[in-house]
């Protein structure tokens, strides 16, 4: 069963960087398969889609988050991280870290993908001084 | 503003049946067919309950089903039960790649 772990500071200052690491577990980061994403949600609000990293590196960002955001990818160590520079408090948020499908044909030979199909629990970080 | 427009909140007696629409109000999101649907019960992480439009995970009950009409996408809710209270988040791809997009969520709450 795959399980995904994320970790890191709980809170962080402002205009410092928010730094997250998601631990893969039951499963490879290195899959054609697979998108690896990250997630956020402000106390009592919606979901953020923030940006992925696929197992060769390449990324792809929210526009609105881009200038900030970066993703990278450790195959070794099945581990993927997100570091969000100068934080204010409009970025704290549950940070999740999810596995979304790419674009595939399923079992059925239909079109398929881009949906987040294993979550990890979240991890509140907190921009404070 | 989301580019996925959800209403805030639905309810429903045990029993009833709720539909949440998903409406698509910006081009971006791509060719709207990549649309799939979260529960996410307080305190939770969010659960697939619909992909592409239409398919459930295995798993997950069959009084969840999903459709779409033209720019808006719905999560219909049969048989509703207690347990079904909770925030429905729906999700499209929204083109450029790989970018996706979420829906503002629905409370759903069960009387």
């Amino acid at each position: 069963q795959l399980q995904l772990q994320e970790s890191g500071p709980g809170l962080v200052k402002p205009s410092e960087t928010l730094s997250l690491t998601c631990t893969v577990s039951g499963g490879s980061i290195i899959s054609s398969s697979y998108y690896w994403s990250w997630i956020r949600q402000p106390p009592g609000k919606g979901l953020e889609w923030i940006g992925s990293i696929f197992f060769s590196g390449s990324t792809y960002y929210n526009p609105s988050l881009k200038s900030r955001v970066t993703i990278s990818i450790d195959a070794p160590n099945n581990q993927f991280s997100l570091r969000l520079s100068s934080v204010t408090a409009a970025d704290t948020a549950v940070y999740y870290c999810a596995r979304r499908w790419t674009y595939h044909y399923d079992s059925n030979g239909s079109p398929s993908g881009y949906y987040f199909d294993y979550w990890g629990q979240g991890t509140l970080v907190t921009v404070s001084s | 503003q989301s580019a996925l427009t959800q209403p805030a909140s639905v309810s429903g007696s045990p029993g009833q049946s709720i539909t949440i629409s998903c409406t698509r109000t910006s081009s971006d999101v791509g060719g709207y067919n990549y649309v799939s649907w979260y529960q996410q019960h307080p305190g939770k992480a969010p659960k697939v309950m619909i992909y592409d439009v239409t398919k459930r995970p295995s798993g997950v009950s069959n009084r969840f089903s999903g459709s779409k009409s033209g720019d808006t996408a719905s999560l219909t809710i049969s048989g509703l039960q207690a347990e079904d209270e909770a925030d429905y988040y729906c999700c499209s791809y929204a083109g450029g790649g790989t970018s996706m997009v979420f829906g503002g969520g629905t409370k759903l709450t069960v009387l």
